[in-house]
């Protein structure tokens, strides 16, 4: 089945140490991306990446890395430089056109818990 | 500035009965996209409707309409007869053209369909 997978589903993080959630999609799309949601509010974009070797900060890239070697792989670090790390985390990806790119589609998230 | 209102914080509704997600967008671009996406208590967005700048129809899928008014820069959601499968939290996002697929979401209007 084509689609988008997260692991772990909950992450649990002792403050001071870095993280990597994993990502990985089959859909053969060009873009992915990830994304941050708290309680109450909408998505907020921390990295994205349209092609492999390359990506770009979004709105709160702060404390936060990345890395594109695979097409079909986004993995995202928060390292200990994130102040509030405890949050519900989106990756999606979506197929590249030009002038732009199309729908995106999301895994199920991974919740991280800083202890 | 690119901007998307979901005023409409949590709705409650009773099973069968009508409702409407409101979301009104701010662009000053000339082509845009939005959606709607539907996230249940598992966590993962669901895709649900794109639309173009340059399409104002409005388009009816089963229970589901939506109502696309550039003249009011609304693009509105409705469930008809709802059904306790409906409860979840709706997002609707603004898609810019020509700018990586950065997505703007509205903070997310949670519908609780009670039985």
């Amino acid at each position: 089945d084509g689609g988008i997978t997260q692991s772990p589903k909950y992450l649990f993080r002792k403050e001071g140490q870095n993280v990597t959630l994993s990502c990985e999609q089959n859909l053969n799309h060009d873009a992915m991306y990830w994304y941050r949601q708290d309680p109450g509010q909408g998505l907020r974009l921390i990295y994205y990446s349209q092609i492999v070797n390359d990506f770009q900060k979004g709105d709160i890239a702060e404390g936060y890395s990345v890395s594109r070697e695979k097409k079909e792989s986004f993995p995202l670090t928060v390292t200990s430089a994130q102040k509030n790390p405890t949050a519900f985390y989106l990756c999606a990806s979506s197929i590249r056109l030009a002038g732009g790119t199309d729908t995106q589609y999301f895994g199920p998230g991974t919740r991280l818990t800083v202890l | 500035a690119q901007k998307v209102t979901q005023a409409q914080t949590e709705i409650s509704v009773v099973e069968k009965e009508d409702v409407t997600l409101d979301c009104v967008y701010e662009t000053r671009d000339t082509t845009y996209y939005l959606f709607w996406y539907k996230q249940p208590p598992s966590g993962e967005l669901v895709f649900l409707i794109r639309r173009n700048s340059f399409d104002e129809q409005n388009e009816i899928s089963g229970r589901y309409s939506w109502n696309f008014q550039k003249s009011t820069s609304s693009f509105n959601f409705t469930i008809t007869a709802s059904q306790v499968v409906d409860s979840a939290v709706y997002f609707c996002a603004l898609r810019r053209e020509n700018t990586g697929n950065q997505f703007y979401f509205g903070t997310g209007t949670s519908l609780t369909v009670i039985p």
